[in-house]
């Protein structure tokens, strides 16, 4: 089944305590994504990558980092998570950027920093 | 930068009625496409319309561009209580960016 799977779906952590959000997608995409929802504010976009060690920020980046090691795999690097990262946080991968494409998502991870 | 910003913020329906929601954008854009996220979920993409497309339709959705205006309208015809959900329209050139969405709410 084409899929974009992300892990945990649930996080609640300390101030200061590195974690890492995990996205695999199945289906071969060049492009992925991620993005965090918040009440009011709609989706913005944090990171987002064209390909294989191309990555770019998108509106949102501090206190984030990503890596695309693989094609399959895009995994989101909060160092130092404070509260204002307390969020829903989405992976998103499509054939590639921009308004041609469909983009598929993942189920979201929601993350608590205490 | 949010490209897109839908309108009503939230929209409050009976069943079997029809919902519009209207999307306006930026820049100039080369295709729109609308996304549907029920409750805390991942979005689902409904449809896209092409920039020299004046209308579209799926199923029970109906899709409208006018580029001279930069603005977009989704309409879902015969509502149900499984419509419930927030609706999004989406657009960018290099990466896709999302509007804050329109929460429509049907009551059976």
């Amino acid at each position: 089944e084409a899929q974009v799977t992300q892990n945990p779906r649930y996080l609640i952590t300390v101030t200061g305590k590195k974690l890492t959000v995990t996205c695999s997608q199945n289906m071969n995409h060049e492009y992925m994504s991620w993005y965090r929802q918040d009440p009011g504010l709609g989706l913005r976009q944090i990171y987002y990558s064209m390909n294989v060690e191309v990555t770019d920020k998108g509106d949102v980046p501090e206190g984030y980092k990503v890596s695309r090691k693989e094609k399959r795999n895009f995994p989101l690097i909060l160092e130092s998570p404070s509260p204002n990262q307390t969020s829903l946080y989405f992976c998103a991968s499509s054939p590639g950027g921009g308004d041609d494409y469909e983009q598929y998502f993942g189920p979201g991870t929601r993350l608590t920093v205490t | 930068s949010q490209q897109g910003e839908e309108d009503p913020q939230a929209l409050s329906i009976q069943e079997g009625e029809n919902a519009t929601m209207n999307c306006s954008y930026k820049t100039s854009i080369n295709n729109l496409q609308w996304y549907r996220q029920n409750s805390g979920r991942g979005l689902v993409h409904l449809i896209l319309i092409r920039s020299n497309e004046r209308e579209k339709h799926s199923g029970r959705l109906r899709v409208t561009l006018d580029t001279s205006k930069k603005s977009s309208s989704l309409l879902i015809t015969a509502s149900r209580a499984a419509d419930t959900a927030s609706y999004f329209c989406a657009t960018g050139y290099s990466t896709l960016t999302f509007g804050k969405g329109t929460m429509l709410l049907v009551s059976p």
